[in-house]
């Protein structure tokens, strides 16, 4: 069964400096990948995704995260943190042409961001 | 931010009591889901619908059961609420499931507490 692992179940990072949160995923072929952030008492918000083509991906608010086939890693990286992007982080996986995309969730990394 | 409510926002109700959840999307998308976020578990998906009167389980759907006759309305039942469900749930609606577009769009959640 497909499984997603984030390792890291808080990072703290000081305001300016880059960022990398580690996303690991077991599955059988190449999946779709997503990276969501959720503020506090919000809902989940779609940071950027993966298809196929260009392992670099590029996200909003200055994310990007790489995918490593050999590593079945999905990282997401920022080079400069700011105070706001303090929040939890979720990376998920879902099925690759099995005609219903079910998404699977990491169980999250809460980002703290210090001054 | 993709259309999409949640109602109640907070509920706190005694154990053996029926509780009814509702998501409302403006957006016309097919897919519909329901999921819950626990800490140490990320989000969990409990019931999703692939359209009107289509509905199938998630992986922790004991205990719960959905309804969609209509397009926008997708609705959550405990029918005898027990503690092990006081949780935050979230509604996400997708437009597509094996296309580019398959990502999916989160509503705010609601916080049920059951005593």
């Amino acid at each position: 069964a497909q499984s997603v692992t984030q390792p890291d179940i808080h990072i703290t990072v000081s305001e300016g400096a880059s960022l990398e949160l580690r996303c690991n995923y077991s599955y059988g072929a190449t999946p779709y990948l997503f990276w969501y952030v959720q503020s506090p008492g919000q809902g989940l918000q779609l940071l950027l995704k993966y298809f196929s083509g260009d392992t670099l991906v590029q996200g909003i608010k200055g994310f990007e995260a790489e995918f490593k086939r050999s590593q079945s890693s999905f990282n997401l990286r920022k080079p400069s943190v700011h105070w706001s992007d303090a929040a939890e982080y979720f990376c998920a996986v879902g099925p690759l042409n099995t005609g219903f995309q079910k998404l699977v969730f990491g169980t999250g990394t809460r980002l703290l961001v210090s001054p | 931010d993709a259309g999409i409510t949640q109602s109640p926002r907070h509920k706190v109700t005694e154990t053996g009591t029926p509780v009814t959840l509702r998501c409302h999307q403006t957006e016309n998308h097919r897919y519909m889901y329901w999921y819950r976020q626990d800490p140490g578990h990320g989000l969990r998906l409990i019931h999703y619908s692939y359209g009107v009167k289509d509905t199938d389980k998630g992986e922790v759907s004991d205990g719960y059961s959905v309804s969609r006759s209509k397009t926008e309305d997708f609705l959550l039942t405990l029918e005898s609420a027990t503690s092990s469900q006081t949780s935050v749930y979230f509604c996400a609606i997708s437009e597509s499931a094996t296309s580019g577009n398959n990502e999916q769009f989160f509503g705010p959640g609601t916080r049920l507490t059951v005593l």
